[in-house]
């Protein structure tokens, strides 16, 4: 079956810090990947989005991700975490217009 | 601004009523989606729709229902049968199906009292 995995279900950084939140997929093929972040009480927003070529794509908020088609991974990543980066972040992947969300990282940024 | 916009923002439901939450986008987008968020467990999707008058069932359907009349809403009804409507409710809406991403809309969340 298709699925999205998030290994880490809570994170906490220091402000200042560099951040990276795993995202690994079990799919047939290459699908379509993206990352969406979520503040408390408040809907999705895309930060970036994987189709094909270039491995690694920059995405808004300074985010950058990499795709990496021997593992299965799309891993997150941001060099300096600033504490409103403190959300909740998804993975999802898309394939044959199935759209399938990670079960979320929470992110802390401590002072 | 082009968006998503979802109202209420809060609800609450006693036992054996229909709730309908509302969902209009002016994006000019194609598709729409429902989907539920519970603590813990991502997103799960309700229903979507890729063209008006046409919608499809997603993975968690029963109890809810759906309509698309018009490109723009895609209203959600919570029905007595959903025996557990408690949580947090996502619309969304892509230009067409295919690797565009979603866009969102603030939520509603829903409460039985």
């Amino acid at each position: 079956a298709q699925s999205v995995t998030q290994p880490d279900i809570h994170i906490t950084v220091s402000e200042g810090a560099s951040l990276e939140l795993r995202c690994n997929y079990s799919y047939g093929a290459t699908p379509y990947l993206f990352w969406y972040v979520q503040s408390p009480g408040q809907g999705l927003q895309l930060l970036l989005k994987y189709f094909s070529g270039d491995t690694l794509v920059q995405g808004i908020k300074g985010f950058e991700a990499e795709f990496k088609r021997s593992q299965s991974s799309f891993n997150l990543r941001k060099p300096s975490v600033h504490w409103s980066d403190a959300a909740e972040y998804f993975c999802a992947v898309e394939k044959n217009n199935d759209m399938r969300f990670g079960a979320g990282t929470r992110l802390t940024v401590k002072p | 601004d082009g968006g998503i916009t979802q109202s209420p923002k809060y609800l609450f439901r006693k036992e054996g009523q229909n709730v309908t939450l509302s969902c209009e986008q002016n994006l000019n987008h194609d598709a729409m989606y429902w989907y539920r968020q519970d603590p813990g467990q991502g997103l799960r999707l309700i229903y979507y729709s890729q063209i008006v008058n046409d919608f499809q069932k997603g993975d968690i359907a029963e109890g809810y229902s759906v309509s698309r009349e018009k490109k723009e809403s895609f209203p959600l009804t919570v029905t007595s049968a959903q025996k557990n409507p408690t949580a947090f409710y996502l619309c969304a809406s892509s230009p067409r199906t295919g690797g565009y991403g979603y866009t969102f809309g603030s939520g509603t969340r829903l409460t039985v009292v």
